[in-house]
């Protein structure tokens, strides 16, 4: 049991450049949400998804996408990278009810700086 | 003003002394979320609240629903405590979580 994959935990871009980071979850969780975390800011939700097929827009999306083709995987696109996307990206995952108990794991991080 | 207040934003203690983070929320939630979060690190949860008290170890997490409002103590503070700790709540209204913007705690030896 891996818990919540994230990866790359590095990554420098050029500005225009595109990438996607991968998110993997083994606990068959159908809420999986991607954050950015910015200093002296809370964690803010870019998009989220309530099941395989279904994603919905966060706090902050712009510049951002997201796919959701397996309950496992959430990959978060950059689309054409810019440097206030610069920051610090969790992908998080849970399960949708409360009775469940249902605490939220973190992946590691991703450092991502955009030159 | 933010949905979820955190305070203080810093704390400093020695090590063996009982410390306290507060969070107050202004928002109706149907959880509350202590986490924690070490430098350069991942993001660990330590606690789920929906009501009354928690405990784990050295650490208590209490919350107060009428009052908005929720504790986190930690017992006998030890250097490895030294990290930041993060409240985030769970919109009734929106299932989304709203984070604090953390409290840096470091406990000197």
């Amino acid at each position: 049991n891996a818990g919540v994959t994230q990866t790359p935990k590095f990554q420098v871009l050029k500005t225009g450049q595109s990438m996607t980071l991968q998110c993997a979850q083994d606990m068959n969780h159908e809420y999986m949400s991607w954050y950015r975390q910015d200093p002296g800011m809370g964690l803010r939700l870019i998009h989220y998804s309530v099941g395989a097929g279904i994603t919905d827009q966060g706090e902050v999306p712009n510049g951002y996408n997201v796919s959701r083709s397996t309950t496992e995987d959430f990959p978060l696109r950059l689309l054409s990278a810019a440097p206030s996307q610069t920051s610090v990206y969790f992908c998080a995952s849970r399960m949708t009810g409360l009775l469940s108990g249902n605490t939220i794991y973190f992946g590691e991080g991703s450092w991502l700086t955009v030159v | 003003k933010n949905e979820v207040e955190q305070s203080p934003q810093n704390l400093t203690a020695q090590e063996g002394e009982f410390i306290t983070i507060n969070c107050s929320y202004s928002v109706g939630i149907s959880a509350l979320h202590w986490l924690q979060q070490h430098p350069g690190g991942g993001i660990v949860s330590l606690f789920m609240l929906s009501s009354g008290k928690k405990k784990h170890g050295r650490l208590i997490a209490t919350i107060n629903i009428q009052e908005k409002h929720s504790s986190l103590h930690i017992t006998a503070s030890h250097p490895r405590d030294s990290a930041v700790y993060i409240c985030a709540v769970r919109s009734y209204n929106t299932d989304k979580l709203i984070f604090g913007t953390g409290t840096r705690l470091q406990v000197f030896p």
